[in-house]
């Protein structure tokens, strides 16, 4: 099994907003809406922050959304704050009834 | 509030079994599949496994020899034993309570804060 493809790195100002994708196939993403995104700061455990393609647990903020288009997924932030500044993983569902994470996007706020 | 505490030896000899345990406080035990997640130096996250409250396991395939997950209902616990460790294993592991729902979801809502664990001669 191959991680879901993100991209290693991305970067925005304060305010702005940015867009990390994860790439997945016809067996993960494109077949099961049990996308979930995670934030990890350094030294810290992951946290969810979207789960089930675009929903969002309690407390945490709406600058965070999620979408799904065929294999593909997106975690959108807007509104860009200096605390956004982490890795996000992104995870789904498989075929085979097992879970695959992408290979983490490291996130600067400028 | 639920926690999950997690514990284990932090250094290993290579061929030895690495053994986690990780304990729930304050909330429903049951209801939940229990995972082990792990991620190596300077790298990405990687799922080992679950078991759910029936002890019904699940592994990476990639893992799946070497690795055993078990239950202990009478104390709230799950445990992770990784047989014939090498320094390929080294890494943070954490546990996780994933979220089923009936099979209508799969997410990890609640984390332990990872124990290091490295395998060195």
């Amino acid at each position: 099994q191959s991680a879901l493809t993100q991209p290693a790195s991305v970067s925005g100002s304060p305010g702005q907003s940015i867009t990390i994708s994860c790439i997945g196939s016809s067996s993960d993403v494109g077949l099961y809406n049990f996308v979930s995104w995670y934030q990890q700061h350094p030294d810290t455990a992951p946290k969810l922050i979207i789960y089930d393609v675009s929903n969002r647990p309690s407390g945490v903020s709406n600058r965070f959304s999620g979408s799904k288009s065929g294999n593909t997924a997106s975690l959108t932030i807007s509104g860009l704050l200096a605390d956004d500044e982490a890795d996000y993983y992104c995870s789904s569902y498989t075929s085979t009834g097992t879970l695959l994470f992408g290979g983490g996007t490291k996130l600067t706020v400028l | 509030q639920v926690q999950l505490q997690q514990w284990g030896p932090g250094v290993l000899k290579p061929s030895e079994t690495l053994s986690l345990t990780c304990a729930v406080y304050g909330g429903s035990f049951s209801e939940y599949y229990w995972s082990w997640i792990r991620q190596s130096p300077g790298k990405g996250l990687e799922w080992i496994g679950e078991i759910n409250n029936s002890g019904s396991a699940k592994y990476n395939p990639s893992l799946k020899r070497r690795v055993t997950i078990l239950l202990d209902k009478s104390k709230n616990q799950f445990s992770l034993k990784l047989s014939s460790v090498t320094a390929a294993d080294t890494a943070i592991f954490y546990c996780a309570r994933r979220v089923d729902n009936a099979g209508s979801d799969f997410y990890m809502d609640v984390w332990g804060k990872g124990t290091t664990v490295t395998v060195s001669s």
